[in-house]
């Protein structure tokens, strides 16, 4: 089955510890993106990628780091610089034909907690 | 710029009871507008979407219909059920947006049976 998986589904990180969720997908889409997800707030946009090699910053890119060196993979580094970390994120993708009318395709996401 | 605004919940509704979520929207240049669903500890799932004026979307029993005039893309069924708890969400894209999506804050709807 096509889809995207995102791990671990629940992660905890140290003080000062940089931690990095997984994202993989076989959709064979051009573009993927992450977002994070508060209580009771929409998605917001942390990274996004549209091709392999690249990658631009969202709304909320400090704290975060991402590389894409495969179409099928777009990690996530939540790094110590990022003081308030807990949060639901979800990884996305589409095909990103360029018209704005792509549907994206999300994880099931991945549950961070500050320990 | 890019803005989508929701009717604030949480919504609390009978079953078979008729559901309506509110959504507008601003936007630069011409958008197409989405539904998803996120149903609990689940990512997003596409409920029903239309790219241009007049369209209505459609999927499940729910509905929407992109009006240009009033810059809405309301939500709504006619008969609930209790499986349709979830949260809903309104979004846009654009073609200057590219695939990018803004969405609107989520609307938590629960079913009583």
């Amino acid at each position: 089955d096509g889809g995207i998986t995102q791990s671990p589904k629940y992660l905890f990180r140290k003080e000062g510890q940089n931690v990095t969720l997984s994202c993989e997908q076989n959709l064979n889409h051009d573009a993927m993106y992450w977002y994070r997800q508060d209580p009771g707030q929409g998605l917001r946009l942390i990274y996004y990628s549209q091709i392999v090699n690249d990658f631009q910053k969202g709304d909320i890119a400090e704290g975060y780091s991402v590389s894409r060196e495969k179409k099928e993979s777009f990690p996530l580094t939540v790094t110590s610089a990022q003081k308030n970390p807990t949060a639901f994120y979800l990884c996305a993708s589409s095909i990103d034909q360029g018209l704005g009318r792509d549907i994206q395709y999300f994880g099931a996401g991945t549950r961070l907690s500050v320990l | 710029g890019n803005s989508v605004t929701q009717m604030e919940g949480p919504v609390t509704l009978s079953e078979e009871a008729f559901l309506t979520i509110n959504c507008t929207y601003t936007a630069t240049g011409y958008p197409s507008l989405f539904w998803y669903v996120q149903y609990p500890g689940e990512g997003l799932q596409l409920l029903l979407k239309a790219t241009k004026a007049d369209d209505k979307g459609s999927n499940k029993g729910f509905e929407a219909t992109y009006r240009k005039e009033t810059t809405s893309f309301h939500l709504e069924k006619g008969s609930v059920q209790v499986s349709d708890s979830a949260v809903y969400f309104c979004a846009l894209s654009t073609e200057t947006s590219g695939s990018r999506l803004t969405f609107g804050e989520g609307t938590q709807l629960t079913v009583n049976p």
